[in-house]
């Protein structure tokens, strides 16, 4: 059974429509992560939430934004997305900080065209 | 801040193989240390976890060790087969929940 699920699997909005990715868990975990791909290179951490507190990476665009209206569901939301912005969107979970295992979902795949 | 890196950055062998993936990072103030496979378009399926005071984890045909002094993990594969063909990518912990990421080795394991 998914423990991690994100919707859609693959998106394509063109640019500047700002767009919304999803990322529910069944884990009931503390930790929710949002990381970006790019394509052959490593996954960079965009921000994260342990519950309702939200921590943002200082390297961050501002144009990427997140909620968490409950501990199940996390949104990625970019604004105006440009053409740099493609890339695979992985959302994870965990327990807690430190030493605990982080689960990811399938990720989302994002075209701008 | 924290780099790390992944040698070699592809590797192709015979099945029946065994081989060994290698990770480094620069910050040794590391709470834990992973290794994910990433089959192509998907997201990651974590392997293995070794927690900073460990020195080694095994899973079937896998062993992580850890040296956390010089910086280094290695991932052995015994006999390697055709659908361990994947991504592995190496990720440490540091500062709360932190994960920094190699680009990862690229495997493929031919029949």
């Amino acid at each position: 059974d998914a423990m991690v699920i994100q919707n859609p699997r693959y998106q394509v909005t063109q640019f500047g429509k700002p767009v919304t990715l999803s990322c529910s868990q069944t884990l009931n975990h503390n930790v929710m992560y949002w990381y970006q791909q790019k394509s052959s290179q490593a996954p960079k951490l965009l921000f994260h939430y342990y519950d309702k507190d939200f921590n943002n990476e200082a390297d961050t665009p501002d144009n990427f934004q997140s909620r968490r209206p409950n501990t199940s569901f996390c949104f990625l939301d970019i604004r105006s997305p440009g053409l740099g912005d493609a890339a695979m969107y992985l959302c994870a979970t965990s327990r807690g900080f430190k030493q605990e295992t982080q689960y990811f979902g399938p990720g989302t795949r994002l075209l701008v065209l | 801040k924290q780099e790390v890196t992944q040698i070699p950055a592809a590797l192709s062998v015979p099945e029946g193989e065994n081989l060994v993936l290698n990770c480094s990072f620069t910050d040794s103030a590391i709470y834990n240390l992973q290794w994910f496979r990433q089959d192509p378009g998907k997201g990651l399926t974590s392997l293995l976890l070794i927690q900073s005071s460990q020195r080694e984890q095994t899973s079937g045909r896998l062993n992580a060790s850890l040296d956390k002094s010089s910086g280094r993990s290695t991932l052995y594969i015994a006999a390697s087969q055709p659908g361990d063909s994947a991504t592995y990518l190496c990720a440490v912990s540091t500062s709360g929940s932190r994960l920094t990421f190699g680009e990862g080795t690229q495997l493929t394991v031919n029949p």
